[in-house]
C-alpha cells in the first residue's frame, strides 16, 4: 500500500528556519516524483514544486522559487520541504503528494498534512 | 504564466441533482488537466486526470471532459458523500490549481 507519512505540526517564530519531511512507502520512492503544496488557512491549494529523488532533480513554481528549498533522501525514502527564514504569511498547511508520471503530472496519492503556524 | 478560472466557487445543489463545474485554462493545456476533490481537514482525493480519466476507484457519476482551454466536472447524480470542495489543476510546464468550488447542501 502507498502511504506518504508527514511530520508532524509545527510553531515557530518569523524569522526561525524550518524543515518538514514525508516519507514513502509501499512504492519505489526513486522512481516518482514527490511534490508540496501548500494551503494557507480558508484558502484554496497552491503548488509549490516537485522533485524526483532518485536524481533530486527539482522544479519550483515561480512563486515559490527562492522562498523555499524542496530536497530528498533517497537513502531513507524521505522528501523535505526547507524554509531558512519563516514569516507569518508562511502559516499554512503544506500538502505532500506522489505524482505518477514523469515531469509535471497530477498527483495520486497524498499525505495526511504538515500545519505550520508562525506567530510571534 | 497561464491562468486557471473556475466556476462557480460556490454551488448549492440537492442529493439526486446533476453538478457541472467548469475550469478554463487563458492558454490551451492540452489535456492536461486533474480534478480533486477535498473535505474539511483532509488531503485532497484524484478524482480525474488527463481531463477524462476516472481515477481507480472512483464512482463513475464522476465524469470529466474538455480539452485545449475549457474543462468540466460532471457529478450525474449526487450524493451525500459529494458535498466537498473541488480543484482543478493544470499540469504541463509546471502546475496550478483553479480557486476551488465548493458544493454545499441546497
Amino acid at each position: 500500500e502507498v502511504q506518504l507519512v508527514q511530520s508532524g505540526a509545527e510553531v515557530k517564530k518569523p524569522g526561525e528556519s524550518l524543515k518538514i519531511s514525508c516519507k514513502g512507502s509501499g512504492y519505489r520512492f526513486t522512481s516518482n516524483w514527490i511534490g508540496w503544496v501548500r494551503q494557507m488557512p480558508g484558502k484554496g491549494l497552491e503548488w509549490m514544486g516537485i522533485i524526483y529523488p532518485g536524481d533530486s532533480d527539482t522544479r519550483y513554481s515561480p512563486s515559490f522559487q527562492g522562498q523555499v528549498t524542496i530536497s530528498a533522501d533517497k537513502s531513507i525514502n524521505t522528501a523535505y520541504l526547507q524554509w531558512s527564514s519563516l514569516k507569518a504569511s508562511d502559516t499554512a498547511m503544506y500538502y505532500c503528494a506522489r505524482q505518477l508520471l514523469r515531469g509535471v503530472s497530477h498527483f495520486d496519492y497524498w499525505g495526511q498534512g504538515t500545519l505550520v503556524t508562525v506567530s510571534s | 504564466d497561464i491562468q486557471m478560472t473556475q466556476s462557480p466557487s460556490t454551488l448549492s445543489a440537492s442529493v439526486g441533482d446533476r453538478v457541472t463545474i467548469t475550469c478554463r485554462a487563458s492558454q490551451s493545456i492540452s489535456s492536461w488537466l486533474a480534478w480533486y476533490q477535498q473535505k474539511p481537514g483532509k488531503a485532497p482525493k484524484l478524482l480525474i486526470y488527463k481531463a477524462s480519466t476516472l481515477e481507480s476507484g472512483v464512482p463513475s457519476r464522476f465524469s470529466g471532459s474538455g480539452s485545449g482551454t475549457e474543462f468540466t466536472l460532471t457529478i450525474s447524480s449526487l450524493q451525500p458523500d459529494d458535498f466537498a470542495t473541488y480543484y482543478c489543476q493544470r499540469y504541463d510546464s509546471y502546475s496550478t490549481f483553479g480557486q476551488g468550488t465548493k458544493v454545499e447542501i441546497k
